[in-house]
């Protein structure tokens, strides 16, 4: 079975501070791609990265960062000189190609609340 | 492109009445997705379609939960002799079924309270 495993729940920092959100996953598959998603206070979920399971490099997008792990079924997301508006709840979420079981499977999350 | 879009926003209902949200995918994805969010958890799947065909069900799919996309494009998901277990948000996404892409685009959800 696919199960996604965010062990932080909530994470509380001060504005500028560096940030990583962890996120552990496990599937049988050997061809499977990696998200992460934002849900900012209105509700909505924001796409913010894909990766798939053949591509470890690590990804940065100014002050977001991605570190996928296959050795260790991780793929975490840090933020750089945190700010206000990154508070949100983040979701990484796993997509296996099973025939008849393509869908996401999400963790439960980890509210991240940056303080001034 | 206008994105996914769910009507209504916000439904209140009471017990034991049905409800009937809809979903209008991104036009050309062929792939459309039915997840719940209760508070605090992440997306729970419920149901996918590619095309008019619907392809896997979820457990959490009861006999009182039914999900159509007759013509391939909006879908709508009905829920019959609501609980108060059901309120949640029901989010839906749409995708390209493309190894390309395999990126859901979720609409804003309906938030499903039921008195």
């Amino acid at each position: 079975a696919q199960k996604v495993t965010q062990a932080q729940t909530e994470i509380s920092v001060v504005e500028k501070e560096d940030v990583t959100l962890d996120c552990v996953y496990e599937t049988r598959d050997t061809t499977y791609y990696l998200f992460w998603y934002k849900q900012p206070p209105s509700g909505e979920l924001v796409f913010l990265i894909r990766r798939n399971s053949f591509d470890e490099q690590n990804e940065i997008s100014g002050r977001y960062s991605w570190n996928f792990q296959k050795s260790t079924s991780s793929f975490n997301f840090t933020i750089t000189a945190s700010q206000v508006v990154d508070s949100a709840v983040y979701f990484c979420a796993l997509f296996t190609l099973i025939q008849g079981a393509q869908k996401l499977v999400f963790g439960q999350g980890t509210r991240l609340t940056i303080n001034p | 492109d206008t994105g996914v879009s769910q009507d209504p926003r916000h439904k209140i209902t009471k017990r034991g009445q049905n409800v009937t949200f809809r979903c209008d995918p991104i036009s050309e994805h062929n792939r459309l997705y039915w997840y719940r969010q209760t508070l605090g958890q992440g997306p729970e799947f419920l149901t996918y379609f590619q095309n008019e065909a619907q392809l896997e069900k979820s457990r959490l799919l009861s006999d009182r939960f039914s999900a159509e996309r007759p013509k391939g494009s909006f879908s709508t998901l009905e829920i019959q002799r609501t609980e108060q277990g059901d309120s949640a948000m029901y989010l839906c996404a749409s995708s390209l079924a493309d190894q390309t892409a395999w990126a859901l685009h979720f609409g804003n959800g309906t938030r499903l309270t039921v008195t």
